[in-house]
């Protein structure tokens, strides 16, 4: 079974400065794929960043990067230069290669402050 | 390109009513397709899934059913509905080859 932790229920930052949310999982499968996912106050989930577990570098969306650490079954999310817009509950989710569901973390909840 | 779309987006409900929730995407064929239940601040509970028409797989027990009578069309449904079944409910589908979900934008249920 596959299980993910984000040990972080609440974080802050400041506008234009960067923050790094945690995500520890573990996982049986040797083919799978990691996710992040925002949730803004309107409550639409979007998809943020996606690595693959075969990949050893690091996935990168436009301000949004991975720290992918595969032995130590970790995958952090950093955002820089953070904009109010960022504002939003993230949940890592981690799925197999030929699974059917995703497991979601508990979230995150991000807020920037201006 | 593809789309999701889910109504109603509100929901008032007394105790006890049925309940019918639809999800449908536009743009692709045979998708899995997903129902979460979210409550107020709270994670994402995965209901149902489906990999094809008629195929259903249930994941938590309750008084909640879930249909899919055509490829692009997702049901949840429920003959009497509970204070409990109150949340944010989330319909969701896979496209490509790396698993990743897209979500609808939800509909909020308040059962009273």
């Amino acid at each position: 079974a596959q299980t993910v932790t984000q040990s972080q229920p609440e974080m802050s930052v400041q506008e234009a400065e960067t923050v790094t949310l945690s995500c520890t999982y573990d996982t049986s499968e040797n083919n799978y794929y990691l996710f992040w996912y925002k949730q803004p106050p309107s409550r639409q989930m979007i998809l943020v960043i996606r690595q693959e577990a075969y990949k050893q570098q690091n996935a990168t969306e436009n301000r949004f990067s991975v720290n992918f650490q595969k032995a130590a079954k970790s995958f952090s999310l950093k955002i820089s230069d953070s904009q109010l817009g960022d504002t939003a509950m993230y949940f890592c989710a981690t799925i197999a290669h030929s699974g059917n569901k995703l497991v979601f973390g508990a979230g995150t909840i991000l807020r920037v402050k201006s | 390109s593809q789309t999701i779309h889910q109504w109603p987006a509100t929901l008032v409900q007394p105790v006890g009513s049925p309940l019918s929730l639809e999800c449908t995407v536009e743009g692709t064929s045979n998708p899995n397709l997903y129902w979460y239940r979210q409550a107020a601040g709270r994670g994402l509970q995965l209901l149902f899934y489906s990999v094809g028409i008629g195929q259903i797989s249930s994941e938590v027990p309750q008084n909640l059913s879930a249909s899919r009578p055509q490829d692009r069309q997702f049901i949840l449904s429920s003959k009497k509905l509970l204070l409990s079944d109150s949340g944010f409910y989330l319909c969701a589908w896979t496209f490509g080859r790396h698993n990743e979900q897209f979500f609808g934008p939800g509909t909020r249920l308040t059962v009273l």
